[in-house]
This record gives structure tokens, C-alpha cells and sequence, in this order.
């Protein structure tokens, strides 16, 4: 069955710092989200994305945060200059109608771990 | 916005048990995620449904739209499902969109 991957696994960096997550989404699928989990917490939405645009942001995606899809396949999120609780979890996500499984049915990445020393 | 809540937070069993983890939301939906979550962090997505009851081999997942409130059972559990597990909604009710999350069931069972 096909999958959401992302990369890296784990990323370590200093606060200031720019950071790029990168997920690579299920090839013919076209919405995408990010989420994250800080440590102990739930999981929350950052930001969808659909023909090449957002489509819908939560108060957490400030203007450091931006996403991009960059040539057809990568989908990535942006932290411009990290902050100490930018540290948590990011989870890639995507969907599509005519799938195998329900349109609505979110395919979830691995999940990237971000810790900003 | 939706609201979802989860119970019990914590719930500790012995082999072979049968678990039921708890879900209820306050804008009405037509599609329900439970999601699992292990220690080292994955997410997988277990069931979506938008009525009655999905079985998947030791896994049955209800959900009563009207009351809004849905259940996740495990049938002779396993100290292998020891998991957290998650419990999410479309954020403005319907089927589709960015979703929201439960606080989770962490579940752990003992051999």
C-alpha cells in the first residue's frame, strides 16, 4: 500500500535557525496538511494545502511557518527562525477523492521529531 | 469549531481483556478517525467511519452520529496494543478538512 513518507527522522537544531521538513505525499494525491505534537500534548493542525495554495491555516502558523510544493511530488514546511517551543512532533498528511479508501480517510508520514536547543 | 474528548485518559489492563476507549465531539460530523500511536511517535490511521461499526481482526469501532459519541474496542487485548490511542473529527463538522484531535488513551497491557 502506498505511503506518506517524511525526512529526516529526527532533526536537531539551534534556536534562530531555519529548518526545512520535507514529506513526500502519496503520488496522486492532492490535499496536504501539516500537524504537530508537542511532547505530552495532542496533535494539532498547522496547515492545509490544495492546488497550490492554502486552503486553510490555524493561529499557530504565523508568518515564520510557510509551505511549499516545490516540484509535484515534496511538500515541505518552513520554520524561518526557530524558537525553543517550536520543539514537537510534525506530522505530513494527505487525502484525495477517488482513492482506494474514502476520500476523507487522511493518510498520515512517520512524522518528523524536532528538537531546537 | 469541534471539541472532542476522550476517556480514559489512562487505562491499564491484563492480557486477554476487552478495552473500550471512549470518544465524544460537539459538532456534528460524517466521518470519525481513530488513529494509533506508538512510542516511538507514528501515527496510523485504524478506522475511519461515518456510521454504525467497522471491524478490523481484534479492532470494532462504533460510532452513534446522532448522541456524537463513538467507541474503540479491542477484543482479548495483547500487551502489543499497548499504544496510545487517538480519536479525530473534522474540525467543522462534515467529512473533510484539517481535523482535530483528542487527548488520547494511553492504553498499556500487561502480560
Amino acid at each position: 500500500e502506498p505511503e506518506v513518507t517524511q525526512t529526516p527522522s529526527h532533526q536537531v537544531t539551534q534556536m534562530g535557525q531555519e529548518v526545512i521538513l520535507r514529506c513526500v505525499p502519496i503520488s496522486n494525491h492532492l490535499y496536504f496538511y501539516w500537524y504537530r505534537q508537542i511532547l505530552g500534548q495532542k496533535v494539532e493542525f498547522l496547515v492545509s494545502f490544495y492546488n497550490n495554495e492554502i486552503s486553510e491555516k490555524s493561529e499557530i502558523f504565523d508568518d515564520q511557518f510557510s509551505v511549499e510544493r516545490p516540484d509535484g511530488s515534496n511538500f515541505t514546511l518552513k520554520i524561518r527562525s526557530t524558537k525553543l517551543e517550536d520543539s514537537a512532533m510534525y506530522f505530513c498528511a494527505s487525502n484525495t477523492p477517488g482513492g482506494t479508501r474514502s476520500f476523507y480517510e487522511q493518510y498520515f508520514g512517520p512524522g518528523t521529531r524536532l528538537t531546537v536547543t | 469549531k469541534n471539541e472532542v474528548e476522550q476517556s480514559p485518559q489512562n487505562l491499564t489492563a491484563q492480557e486477554g481483556e476487552f478495552i473500550t476507549i471512549n470518544c465524544s465531539y460537539s459538532v456534528g460530523i460524517s466521518a470519525l478517525h481513530w488513529l494509533q500511536q506508538h512510542p516511538g511517535g507514528g501515527i496510523v490511521s485504524l478506522f475511519m467511519l461515518s456510521s454504525g461499526k467497522k471491524k478490523h481482526g481484534r479492532l470494532i469501532a462504533t460510532i452513534n452520529i446522532q448522541e456524537k459519541h463513538s467507541s474503540l474496542h479491542i477484543t482479548a487485548s495483547h500487551p502489543r496494543d499497548s499504544a496510545v490511542y487517538i480519536c479525530a473529527v473534522p474540525n467543522y463538522g462534515g467529512s473533510q478538512g484539517n481535523l482535530i484531535f483528542g487527548k488520547g488513551t494511553k492504553l498499556s497491557v500487561k502480560p
